[in-house]
């Protein structure tokens, strides 16, 4: 079974569009995360919830809005899409807040193509 | 902001060659992790360093965290085809209390030709 899995693999969309990544973990991990990877491969946090608690959130614009119903899941809408947000998406999750030395598991990424 | 410098940022080499890859601050970090990523998938933790001067080896892969905790290196003795992807180390925020954050580096993409 995955333990991070996301939906979807693939996003091509038109610009302006509105768009959802899902992400679901079977961990029973309490923080879950969002992180961008650019096309040069720098990997960023975006946010980051502890028991369905926003607890991160980086300088990423208003566009963007995670939603996390439950522990297990976190979702990220995403509204009137702009080419500089192709990227792939990374959700993850960790057994507790990450402090000092906590594993991260990450989900396998959804490349988001705005055209 | 800590930033984490890595280097180099491309390396290919043969088989059977050994190499070292190295990460660096000037800031301190209360632990630092080292992920291998292979493509179109997430990164994968291979280890997490806490102690400065710590050594950790994981079969040919020999993982060391600075005295000052500011920098690390990987070294890859014999390195295999399988060694391929994506190396990327992180470093956990040393301040902020339990809301600490992994901050990632650029990461070195290695190749391991047969």
């Amino acid at each position: 079974d995955t333990a991070v899995s996301q939906t979807p693999k693939y996003l091509v969309t038109q610009m302006g569009n509105d768009k959802s990544i899902k992400c679901e973990q079977n961990l029973g991990h309490d923080t879950m995360y969002w992180y961008k990877q650019d096309s040069k491969k720098f990997l960023k946090i975006m946010f980051s919830y502890n028991n369905k608690e926003l607890i991160i959130n980086e300088t990423v614009p208003n566009r963007f809005s995670p939603k996390s119903p439950d522990k297990a899941h976190l979702n990220l809408h995403i509204n009137s899409l702009e080419l500089g947000d192709s990227a792939v998406y990374f959700c993850a999750s960790s057994l507790r807040v990450t402090v000092r030395s906590e594993k991260l598991f990450f989900g396998s990424g959804t490349q988001l193509s705005v055209l | 902001t800590q930033l984490l410098e890595q280097s180099p940022q491309f390396l290919s080499i043969q088989e059977g060659e050994n190499l070292t890859v190295y990460c660096n601050s000037s800031s301190v970090f209360s632990s630092l992790q080292w992920y291998r990523q292979e493509p179109g998938e997430g990164p994968v933790l291979l280890v997490t360093v806490v102690t400065g001067g710590e050594v950790k080896k994981l079969k040919r892969l020999t993982f060391q965290f600075g005295d000052a905790r500011k920098d690390s290196s990987l070294h890859i003795t014999a390195a295999q085809p399988g060694d391929t992807g994506l190396y990327l180390c992180a470093g956990a925020q040393s301040y902020g209390g339990s809301q600490g954050n992994l901050i990632f580096g650029k990461g070195t993409k290695l190749s391991v030709k047969p």
